[in-house]
């Protein structure tokens, strides 16, 4: 059974530009996390949908960044334009209601 | 709002020595989550546990929830490279199924 899949694995790029993660949740999870990670800060939650509607997003940094859920196998977390500050691993992760969440690898995002 | 605090933050432990770690609620929680990060992965569920005075075990590790459901512990003993990551406690808002993941534990092993 596939896992939470993000993509890309790895993105290097400069500020300004935008910046676009994509996460595929496991089928049959009504749940949606974004999470961001860092030494600083640790593990903050972004942005959680629930059966695709977002449900808090108080984590969001600021404008510049966005998340939709158009489907319920597929969300995506936009930054534009990114910073040097936002470099960090970002992760998704899904669950069902108030079952473990399951991760995916990561985006590990470095701003330049 | 709910905040999940974890200490220590960083635990270096001789091999085969017992630690433990610590995480405690502000407010009462429906469940306690406990995920382990191996270093450059992500978190990945142990155990969940729900009722007031809970003990799960498995095999060297011992979890526990606290009677009044505001704190949990994480207990390993004869510690072995293979525990080496870090331990994330989470908390569960009952009202939202939003979980509070705290700073984590990252566990180093001296052979």
């Amino acid at each position: 059974d596939a896992g939470v899949i993000q993509s890309p694995r790895h993105e290097v790029t400069e500020m300004g530009q935008e910046v676009t993660l994509r996460c595929k949740p496991i089928s049959g999870h009504n749940s949606l996390f974004w999470y961001r990670q860092t030494m600083m800060r640790g593990l903050e939650l972004l942005i959680y949908f629930n059966n695709n509607v977002p449900i808090d997003d108080s984590g969001m940094p600021e404008d510049r960044f966005s998340a939709k859920m158009p489907n319920a196998s597929f969300s995506t977390l936009k930054i534009q334009p990114s910073e040097p500050r936002d470099s960090a691993v970002y992760f998704c992760a899904s669950n069902y209601d108030d079952q473990p969440q399951h991760f995916g690898d990561g985006t590990r995002l470095s701003i330049l | 709002g709910q905040q999940v605090m974890q200490i220590p933050q960083y635990q270096h432990v001789q091999e085969g020595e017992d630690f433990t770690t610590y995480c405690n609620s502000s407010t009462t929680l429906s469940n306690i989550q406990w995920y382990k990060q191996r270093p450059g992965g992500h978190p990945v569920f142990l155990i969940q546990l729900v009722k007031s005075g809970e003990v799960k075990k498995q095999k060297r590790l011992t979890f526990q929830f606290g009677e009044a459901k505001k704190n949990s512990s994480l207990h390993i003993t004869a510690t072995q490279t293979t525990d080496v990551g870090t331990y994330f406690c989470a908390g569960l808002n009952s009202n939202d199924y939003k979980l509070s993941f705290g700073a984590g534990t990252t566990v180093t092993v001296r052979a």
